[in-house]
C-alpha cells in the first residue's frame, strides 16, 4: 500500500488551457475528496465521492471544474479554460467507510498548479 | 457556517523545548470532531491528533496533546519535547458530526520553525 497518488506533482499551463489531474485512492477506501490549497491558506473542500456518486460539490467549484471517479477507483478533476486564479496545490484525499475507520483522512502530496 | 482561526502565523521553539499552537473555531453544533494536521514540506496532510466534541478528555499521542475548552471553542495543540522533525505547517480543522462526508474545515494553518 502505497497511500493516495497523485500526478502529475507539478503543472505549469497557459491561461485558457484545460488541465487534468488524477487522483489514485488507497485501495478499498471507497470515500474520495478533493481539496484546493492556494498560498497562505488551509485547504479547502471542493467535492467528495462514494464510491462512484459524486455526493457533494463545494460553491468553490464553478461550472469549469469538472470531477469523475468513474469506477469508483481513481479520480480525475479537469478545470477547464483554465485562469490565473486556477493556481493553487489540489489535494487528494480518501478513507473507508465510516464503520470500519472513523473520521481519518489519507492525504496526497498534491498538484501544484500555475496559470500564466 | 462553522469557521477556523489560527491566530499565530508563525511560531518558533527551541529543540526539547514546549510549544503551544492555538486555535479557535466557531460552530452552532454540539457535538463535531477537532483535529489538528501537519504539512511537512513534501506536502503531504498528515493527521497528528484527533478529538471528539463529546469527550471531556483532552486527546493525546505521544508528545502531542490538546487542550480542549468546548465553553470557550479552543483547541490548542501542545508539542513537549520538540523535535527538529516537528518543523512543518500546521493546520486547525473542524468537521461536524454526522452524515457521511468527512468534510473538513482548515484554518489558515502555523508554520512552525524548531531551532536546534
Amino acid at each position: 500500500d502505497t497511500g493516495v497518488s497523485q500526478d502529475p506533482r507539478h503543472k505549469i499551463t497557459k491561461r485558457g488551457q484545460n488541465v487534468t489531474f488524477r487522483c489514485d485512492p488507497i485501495s478499498e477506501h471507497n470515500r474520495l475528496y478533493w481539496y484546493r490549497q492556494t498560498l497562505g491558506q488551509g485547504p479547502e473542500f471542493l467535492t467528495y465521492f462514494q464510491n462512484e456518486a459524486q455526493l457533494e460539490k463545494s460553491r468553490l467549484l464553478s461550472d469549469r471544474f469538472s470531477a469523475e471517479r468513474p469506477k469508483g477507483s481513481f479520480s480525475t478533476l479537469e478545470i477547464q479554460r483554465t485562469e490565473q486564479g486556477d493556481s493553487a496545490m489540489y489535494l487528494c484525499a480518501s478513507s473507508l467507510p465510516r464503520t470500519l475507520n472513523r473520521e481519518k483522512l489519507f492525504f496526497g502530496s498534491g498538484t501544484q498548479l500555475s496559470v500564466l | 457556517a462553522q469557521t477556523v482561526t489560527q491566530s499565530q502565523p508563525e511560531m518558533s521553539v527551541q529543540e526539547a523545548e514546549t510549544v503551544t499552537l492555538s486555535c479557535t473555531y466557531d460552530t452552532s453544533e454540539s457535538d463535531y470532531y477537532l483535529f489538528w494536521y501537519k504539512q511537512p514540506p513534501s506536502r503531504q496532510m498528515i493527521l497528528v491528533i484527533r478529538q471528539e466534541a463529546y469527550k471531556q478528555q483532552n486527546a493525546t499521542e505521544n508528545r502531542f496533546s490538546v487542550n480542549f475548552q468546548k465553553a470557550a471553542k479552543s483547541f490548542s495543540l501542545k508539542i513537549s519535547d520538540s523535535q527538529l522533525g516537528d518543523a512543518a505547517m500546521y493546520f486547525c480543522a473542524y468537521r461536524r458530526s454526522g452524515g457521511s462526508n468527512y468534510k473538513l474545515t482548515f484554518g489558515k494553518g502555523t508554520l512552525l520553525t524548531v531551532n536546534p
